[in-house]
């Protein structure tokens, strides 16, 4: 069965550092990926996605994540994460069916916390 | 731009009681789907559904829950008898059709069911 592992629960980091969250997915087909967050007391919203093509893909707001295959992986990056970047991080997959429709499978999420 | 929304925000029931969960899909979107996220714990899919008929569920879509999209415009999430367990955000979400543009699904603000 497919699955999606978020390696970092919860991550703490001051204003300007650094993010890289790690995702990694095990499914040997084709795959579709997400990276869907959700700030507090709001809803998933879709930050990224990758369907084909170039592996580095880059989303809203400053954010990219690179797709490498050959580890079944698709990291979030941020260079320089701001405060309001605090929010809760999922990564998905998508679970092609016949028809052309599907379901998501996401990771735990990790919580990111940034201090100013 | 166009949004799912979901209502109730907040439902409180007791146990044994029926719930319907009420949710406008975008309206050109063609795929819709229920999933839920207990406390603490990821985000699952429910239930997939294109066509006035379901085209997948998970084990966790028992006999329990029912799906309806009785109108143009809204589809619906019932719990026929709820238990404690069915405590949980639930979100919907829609996509819009064929190829590419299926795989990427937009969510509603959810509806969070409390069981008492």
């Amino acid at each position: 069965a497919q699955s999606v592992s978020q390696h970092n629960h919860h991550v703490i980091l001051s204003e300007a550092a650094s993010l890289e969250l790690g995702c990694n997915y095990s499914y040997g087909g084709t795959v579709n990926l997400f990276w869907y967050v959700q700030y507090p007391g709001q809803h998933l919203q879709l930050l990224l996605k990758y369907f084909s093509g170039d592996p580095l893909v880059k989303g809203i707001k400053g954010f990219e994540a690179e797709f490498i295959k050959s580890k079944f992986s698709f990291n979030l990056r941020k260079p320089s994460v701001q405060w309001s970047d605090t929010a809760e991080y999922f990564c998905a997959v998508n679970a092609p069916l016949s028809g052309g429709y599907n379901k998501l499978i996401f990771g735990a999420g990790t919580r990111l916390a940034v201090h100013p | 731009e166009p949004e799912v929304t979901q209502t109730p925000s907040h439902q409180v029931t007791q146990m044994g009681q029926e719930v319907i969960l009420r949710c406008v899909p975008i309206s050109n979107h063609l795929y819709f789907y229920w999933y839920r996220q207990i406390l603490g714990q990821k985000v699952e899919f429910l239930v997939s559904f294109y066509n006035n008929e379901i085209s997948e569920k998970s084990e966790i879509f028992d006999d329990q829950f029912s799906v309806e999209r009785p109108d143009g415009s809204n589809f619906t999430l019932k719990i026929r008898s709820t238990k404690l367990e069915d405590s949980a955000m639930y979100f919907c979400a829609s996509s819009r059709g064929q190829g590419a543009s299926s795989y990427e699904q937009y969510f509603g603000p959810g509806t969070r069911l409390t069981v008492t």
